[in-house]
């Protein structure tokens, strides 16, 4: 089954431990990206990755980091988690020239930084 | 930059009847994807519909069809014969055809459904 598996699903952490969110996809997408969902604002992108070794920012990448070192795999890492870090998080992939195939998405993180 | 502004925070719609969701958009680009998302409960990220900048034909996905009005930048989503499993956040969203990856969300609308 085509799926982007993020892990974990509910983490509730202390401000300044460092923590990593898996994304991992099983469709050979090109294209991976990090989003974060926060009431009213809608989704923004953090990261994304147009390949293996290759990443960018999004709209909102302070505090973040990404590593593209396998395909499957796009892990989001925050070194030193703060309660503004606390939202809902959002991995989606996608092939490159394919212009008319639309992004899979993760089922979310929901992470909450005390 | 794109935008995508959706003004309706929330809306409520009896169940059997018909809904309409705004959204307006702005770009400097000719090609272009737009969306509707769905958001239910469980949080996933359901793809409702899509419609391609170059086509003028409405998409249609069995009870949701949209109005796409390019010229004014407008993508209204309508839900025929609403029903109780409906009731979701609605995501209004955004992707260039020719510039990376990134998907432009509005800021959401939920839907209630009443009984």
């Amino acid at each position: 089954e085509a799926q982007v598996t993020q892990n974990p699903r509910y983490l509730i952490t202390v401000t300044g431990k460092k923590l990593t969110v898996t994304c991992s996809q099983n469709m050979n997408h090109e294209y991976m990206s990090w989003y974060r969902q926060d009431p009213g604002l809608g989704l923004r992108q953090i990261y994304y990755s147009m390949n293996v070794e290759v990443t960018d920012k999004g709209d909102v990448p302070e505090g973040y980091k990404v590593s593209r070192k396998e395909k499957r795999n796009f892990p989001l890492i925050l070194e030193s988690p703060s309660p503004n870090q606390t939202s809902l998080y959002f991995c989606a992939s996608r092939p490159v020239g394919q212009p008319n195939t639309e992004a899979f998405f993760g089922q979310g993180t929901r992470l909450t930084v005390v | 930059a794109q935008t995508v502004t959706q003004s309706q925070p929330e809306m409520s719609v009896q169940e059997a009847e018909t809904v309409t969701l705004s959204c307006t958009y702005d770009t400097s680009e000719s090609d272009y994807y737009l969306f509707w998302y769905k958001q239910p409960p469980s949080r996933q990220m359901i793809l409702v519909i899509r419609q391609e900048a170059y086509k003028q034909q409405n998409a249609t996905e069995n009870r949701f069809s949209v109005n796409f009005q390019k010229a004014a930048k407008s993508f209204s989503l309508k839900i025929s014969d609403s029903q109780l499993g409906d009731a979701a956040m609605y995501f209004c969203a955004y992707r260039s055809a020719v510039f990376g990856d990134k998907i432009i969300f509005g800021k959401g609308t939920r839907l209630h459904i009443l009984p």
